[in-house]
Formats: C-alpha cells, structure tokens, sequence
C-alpha cells in the first residue's frame, strides 16, 4: 500500500541535541512537506521541498533543516537552535501536476527536556 | 484572512446527535482535505474532495465548488467520534494550508 511513513510517533530527546524526525514516501510523489504544530494551535509550515535537491523555507524555517537527496524522503533535523522544540510534527506529500492528492503521515510526538 | 476558514471551533453534542463542521476557503484552494486527530495522537486522513459528495461509514462529507464551502458531518455521533476535525487545501503556490480546526466533544 501507498503511504507515508513518520517514525517514531514518539520521540524524546535532552535540550541541547540535534534530532531527526523522518520521512519517507513510496508514493512516486513530487512535492513534501513538514508541519509543526503547538497545543491547541493550527498547524504551521516549516519546510517545503517541490522536486528532489530543492526546498523553500515555510513561515517557521529557523531552527530547523531539512534535506531532500531523495524523492522519498524528506528528513527533518530540529537542531539546538530552535528555542522551542517540543511539538507535533506533521509530514505531508503531494500528487504530480496531473494529480494534486495530497498525503498526510500519521506524525511525530516530539518532547525535549 | 486565513484562506482556509473552519467553524464552529468548539463543539458539544450528546452521543446520537448528527454534526455538522464547516470548512469555507478562498479562491485558488484545490484539493479539500478533511482530517482527523485524536488527543495526543496522530493524524488520520478522512476524505479528499474536488467535487460531489464523499460517504464513508457515519461520516459524510460534501463540498461546493461555487461557494468554496465544504461540510463534513457525522451521523449518530458516539463518544469514540471526539477528536479534533481539520480541513485543508492546496492553495495556488503550492503550500497545504490547514484550517485551524474543531474540537468535538461527544457525551456519552
């Protein structure tokens, strides 16, 4: 079955580390996106990426990197720059021009203490 | 304006009642997504609509093209049904926008 894989659903990590949340797709699909989301908030974009080797940053960009080597996976890495990282990240992929379905992972539970 | 707009943002009902939660977005969403995401857990995909009427066990969920509206409803609502509904699209520079969602809280 097609889909998108975020692992793992919960993840918890010491203030000061770098993490890598992943992401990947086995659903032949251009564009994929990451989302973060607080308590009792909307979600919110952080990175963007339309086609291998190239990605855009989201309204939320600082803190965070993001890599797209591959068309099926979109990593993101919450580094120690971000004041706040504890959050729900949410994965997101969508269909090519013919076809603009879009795929939401199951998301990641990130706690930093 | 966010460009996708929902509503109520909270809402209570007794277990049986039918729901209803709208969604209205702005021109250049394609696309329309409704979600769901349950307390401290993931998020789970529920339709995707470009048009028509979409019916999957007690939910439902129809869009219009014209007025840029859709509604998601729910038929004999039950406790297990409390989550938080999300709509969202595709907008024209290619970026998903998120309504901020409806809290649903079903008593039993």
């Amino acid at each position: 079955d097609g889909g998108i894989t975020q692992s793992p659903k919960y993840l918890f990590r010491k203030e000061g580390q770098n993490v890598t949340l992943s992401c990947e797709q086995n659903l032949n699909h251009d564009a994929m996106y990451w989302y973060r989301q607080d308590p009792g908030q909307g979600l919110r974009l952080i990175y963007y990426s339309q086609i291998v080797n190239d990605f855009q940053k989201g309204d939320i960009a600082e803190g965070y990197s993001v890599s797209r080597e591959k068309k099926e996976s979109f990593p993101l890495t919450v580094t120690s720059a971000q004041k706040n990282p504890t959050a729900f990240y949410l994965c997101a992929s969508r269909g090519t021009s013919t076809s603009y379905e879009q795929y939401f992972g199951p998301g990641t539970r990130l706690t930093v203490t | 304006k966010n460009e996708v707009e929902q509503s109520p943002q909270n809402l209570t009902a007794q277990e049986g009642e039918f729901i209803t939660i709208n969604c209205s977005y702005s021109v250049g969403i394609s696309a329309l997504h409704w979600l769901q995401q349950h307390p401290g857990g993931g998020i789970v995909s529920l339709f995707m609509l470009s048009s028509g009427k979409k019916k999957h066990g007690r939910l439902i969920a129809t869009i219009n093209i014209q007025e840029k509206h859709s509604s998601l409803h729910i038929t004999a609502s039950h406790p297990r049904d409390s989550a938080v509904y999300i709509c969202a699209g595709l907008n024209r520079d290619d970026k998903i926008i998120f309504g901020k969602g409806t809290r649903l809280h079903i008593l039993p």
